[in-house]
């Protein structure tokens, strides 16, 4: 099965930082790439699908790059309910989750 | 509205069958480049995809845990159901149904259902 990381995992900062994820792949995955975010106790919600493609309903802060086995989740002013753990997925063979970062109050 | 909802129940004895329920509103699971999933969290860890199937009752199931589950469909009730044989207390976790998508062969979930809790012990 093909490897997924993230980094870092966990990270603090403050309302309006940029913030960035990043995703690492075993081996090449394209763009199968998809990106969650998880609030305690809540279903995980789709932010990025495709490495890039915005979800409907998404607030455009949230944005998706990279191909091939590096990839990022850039959050361009964080807001209050940004905290949560965030999750990348890769699509290319078995689906496989990221360990998560969690992005907390500094 | 697309709707999904976890059953089953929230005890289970080691060795036992687990069998979870997703019933599903909002989308039929015959439409075509869907389906549902079921992913799994164990307490204060990370997702875990376990199985899906879709449409044309095309399945699929995670490579550590093939041997112990099952999942099927019934369309004309709108609900999909897993079974994992053996459970044990490494199992303990959240177990979700999600709808997945596939849009030119990139296939994420955008519906989650709440998630259901499920322990394993004596």
């Amino acid at each position: 099965d093909i490897q997924m990381t993230q980094s870092p995992s966990s990270l603090s900062a403050s309302v309006g930082d940029r913030v960035t994820i990043t995703c690492r792949a075993s081996q090449s995955i394209s763009s199968y790439l998809n990106w969650y975010q998880q609030k305690p106790g809540k279903a995980p919600k789709l932010l990025i699908y495709a490495a890039s493609s915005l979800q409907s309903g998404v607030p455009s802060r949230f944005s998706g790059s990279g191909s091939g086995t590096d990839f990022t989740l850039t959050i361009s002013s964080l807001q209050p309910e940004d905290f949560a753990t965030y999750y990348c997925q890769q699509s290319y063979s078995t689906l496989i989750f990221g360990p998560g970062t969690k992005v907390d109050i500094k | 509205q697309v709707t999904l909802k976890e059953s089953g129940p929230v005890l289970v004895k080691p060795t036992e069958t687990l069998t979870l329920t997703c019933t599903v509103s909002g989308f039929s699971l015959s439409n075509a480049r869907m389906g549902v999933s079921w992913i799994r969290q164990p307490p204060g860890k990370a997702l875990e995809w376990l199985a899906h199937i879709f449409s044309n009752d095309e399945k699929s199931y995670s490579t550590s845990l093939k041997s112990r589950l099952t999942i099927s469909k019934d369309t004309s009730k709108s609900q999909v159901v897993l079974t994992m044989t053996n459970m044990d207390p490494v199992d303990t976790a959240t177990y979700y149904c999600a709808r997945i998508r596939s849009s030119w062969y990139y296939y994420y979930f955008d519906y989650w259902g709440q998630g259901t809790l499920v322990t394993v012990s004596s």
